[in-house]
């Protein structure tokens, strides 16, 4: 199992371009999350999605975009980057919902300049 | 309010001294689950514990060990004999019963030096 992988792992954007930051998962979870983690700080939930076609708002959704067509991939979508969305991303995803124990990707490194 | 706080920012320690890093919860649910995740220097995030609110028994596992005190709305996370590979930064989460994410903590980045 490759688990949570995410890519890229870098990227540099310059302020009005967009992107879109791929997540796959190979455990069959379906619950599937998307994190922000700014310096010196925890982590901050962007969207979240309980399963195939059903997504949701978390704490800090505004400039982004999700959709989870299938069980495996959950990609989020940059539209118009401001300087404000350089931070590192993390998706992760569980079996069962947040109670359980969450698998994270590596993380993608995210500079808007 | 769902809130998790680590108070100490940085924590340097010298191999195989003790160190505790402190978290404290706040949240209204009877039931709730609390988290420590390990970020090493590389980047990624490690599960190390998951404890549900009804078991408040200390676990230890190796050289780590959790105390969760429900009185103190505490759950503490102590490495004993530390070794320069535990240096990485730390989060406490909570996740409430009524909630859908963790709450995450800012985290505690420790140091061990030789």
């Amino acid at each position: 199992n490759a688990g949570v992988t995410q890519t890229p792992k870098f990227r540099i954007l310059k302020i009005g371009q967009s992107m879109t930051l791929q997540c796959t998962q190979d455990m069959n979870h379906n619950y599937m999350y998307w994190y922000r983690q700014d310096p010196g700080m925890g982590l901050k939930l962007i969207y979240y999605s309980v399963g195939a076609g059903i997504t949701d708002k978390g704490e800090v959704p505004n400039g982004y975009n999700v959709s989870r067509s299938t069980t495996e991939d959950f990609p989020l979508r940059l539209e118009l980057a401001a300087p404000s969305q350089t931070s590192v991303y993390f998706c992760a995803s569980t079996t069962a919902g947040p109670s359980y124990e969450q698998y994270f990707g590596p993380g993608t490194r995210l500079t808007v300049t | 309010a769902q809130k998790v706080t680590q108070a100490q920012t940085e924590i340097s320690v010298v191999e195989k001294e003790d160190v505790t890093l402190d978290c404290v919860y706040e949240t209204r649910d009877t039931t709730y689950y609390l988290f420590w995740y390990k970020q090493p220097p590389s980047g990624e995030l490690v599960f190390l514990i998951r404890r549900n609110s009804f078991d408040e028994q200390n676990e230890i596992s190796g050289r780590y060990s959790w105390n969760f005190q429900k009185s103190t709305s505490s759950f503490n996370f102590t490495i004993t004999a530390s070794q320069v590979v535990d240096s990485a930064v730390y989060f406490c989460a909570l996740n409430p019963n009524s909630g859908y994410a963790l709450n995450f903590g800012k985290g505690t980045s420790l140091l061990v030096t030789p």
